[in-house]
């Protein structure tokens, strides 16, 4: 059973417009959130995070929102670059027997054309 | 680059033998997680190791085992290796530290096939 659901697998976009990645998760214990970028044959880039006690946060291009009542976050990418071309994950830190582990969504594949 | 290195690369093993991966950590850092990277799917967690103790473990059985060294290093074990664990293992570390959350750190990762 999935606790953290991507359910766009790809996403076309093109260069200079917004991106808008989105994630959701089923267990309201979760009460942090990340995102992470990952290219082929590399491990998964840190890229932002944000506390259930905020609702925004920023960082240069990237914007993540959380809407706590729906459970859902949401990556912004303005404007998007064809480097930002990539696999992007949602994660949550787990609870219980996974306490401080991350749980991951499949994966949104990213693709800004030029 | 996030520091934390993997070795091997890539390895080929076949059903039923052992492996053995190795991970160094990002410096500064006490505390490893190893994760299992299927294809198409999101990394899950397998286990993590805090000062050398094991602090968490996620679904996977018991022929998964790992070890954490004083400096920090890691190893992930794989016993009776079995068609399904085909995968890429990464490992991420971080420094635990109280009263925060802290961010994982992934190295790139070693990819195995099982034959």
């Amino acid at each position: 059973d999935q606790q953290v659901k991507q359910n766009s697998p790809s996403l076309s976009v093109q260069e200079g417009r917004i991106s808008i990645l989105n994630c959701d998760y089923t267990n309201s214990m979760f009460d942090y959130f990340l995102w992470y970028k990952k290219y082929p044959a590399e491990g998964p880039t840190f890229l932002i995070s944000i506390s259930s006690i905020k609702d925004k946060n920023e960082d240069g291009r990237f914007t993540v929102f959380l809407n706590k009542s729906a459970k859902h976050l949401s990556l912004h990418i303005v404007p998007s670059q064809p480097g930002d071309s990539a696999v992007y994950f949602c994660a949550a830190i787990g609870t219980g027997g996974s306490q401080g582990n991350l749980i991951f969504g499949k994966g949104t594949k990213l693709s800004v054309k030029p | 680059e996030t520091g934390v290195t993997q070795s091997p690369t890539h390895l080929i093993k076949t059903r039923g033998q052992q492996v053995t991966l190795r991970c160094s950590s990002q410096s500064g850092h006490n505390t490893v997680s190893w994760y299992q990277q299927a294809l198409g799917q999101g990394p899950q967690f397998i286990f993590q190791y805090y000062r050398e103790e094991e602090n968490g473990r996620g679904n996977f059985p018991p022929r998964f085992s790992g070890l954490q060294f004083p400096n920090y290093s890691s190893e992930l074990n794989v016993n009776a290796l079995e068609l399904d664990d085909s995968a890429l293992y990464l490992c991420a570390s971080s420094r635990k530290s109280l009263g925060s959350t802290d961010t994982q750190y992934f190295g790139p990762g070693t990819r195995l096939t099982v034959l």
